[in-house]
């Protein structure tokens, strides 16, 4: 039930980019993502909902295919302040259900 | 604007004993959520509350009892504290139905450890 993200884990250079993806086994109606730096908590980036457009945030954007049930967030020349742990979170009835997290480094 | 505050921060527990973790948010929101965060595993729900004096079960509510006796309180209690529970525990808060288009406030974290 728990939505899956990919990778895991990811390493990066400082102004390299990456795609984390989030892949729900249940009809998704909105996606949120959230990044969470170490030992703090998860604080809120976008909300993607069902048929609206691709969002942006800085150079972190972020995509939802209804139909694959599926959400990516994209991050663009990556800064050191990108590093952290992002959850994507999917909508059920009254409940919230967070993805299991992808670590993501970023290196000077 | 202190938006959602847990107490306590750190806890240490014997096996079997009990405890509260209270939750408190002002800003007047409906929707409050209890979450536990495990290496690997990302964020649990265990237990939410859609309204004052409503309460209903998350993904891994065995264990842990919640109360919502007050729209701005919401509590989360271990009656008998297992090994398992150690974990940091989370709370949300929100304004809309299932998030919806609304963001979640989180608070800073209790990190449990039962011995």
């Amino acid at each position: 039930q728990q939505p899956v993200q990919s990778p895991q884990a990811v390493i990066l250079r400082e102004g390299e980019d990456a795609v984390i993806n989030c892949s729900s086994s249940k009809a998704l109606y909105s996606v949120h993502w959230y990044r969470q730096k170490h030992g703090e908590a998860p604080v809120f980036l976008m909300i993607l909902l069902k048929g609206g457009e691709q969002k942006g945030h800085d150079k972190i954007s972020a995509s939802f295919n209804e139909k694959k049930q599926q959400s990516s967030l994209y991050l663009t020349a990556s800064q050191l302040s990108y590093s952290g742990t992002y959850f994507c979170g999917t909508q059920g009835t009254y409940k919230y259900i967070f993805g299991t997290g992808t670590r993501l480094k970023v290196l000077a | 604007n202190a938006g959602v505050t847990q107490t306590p921060k750190f806890r240490v527990l014997k096996t079997g004993q009990s405890m509260t973790l209270l939750c408190a948010q002002d800003m007047n929101h409906e929707y409050m959520y209890w979450y536990r965060q495990d290496p690997g595993m990302g964020l649990r729900l265990i237990h939410y509350s859609v309204g004052e004096g409503t309460t209903a079960k998350g993904e891994v509510p065995d264990g842990y009892n919640v109360s919502r006796l007050k729209k701005q309180n919401f509590l989360l209690g271990l009656e008998s504290a297992a090994p398992s529970q150690t974990s940091v525990y989370f709370c949300a808060s929100s304004q809309g139905a299932g998030w919806g288009n609304t963001e979640a406030f989180f608070g800073q974290g209790t990190r449990l450890t039962v011995v």
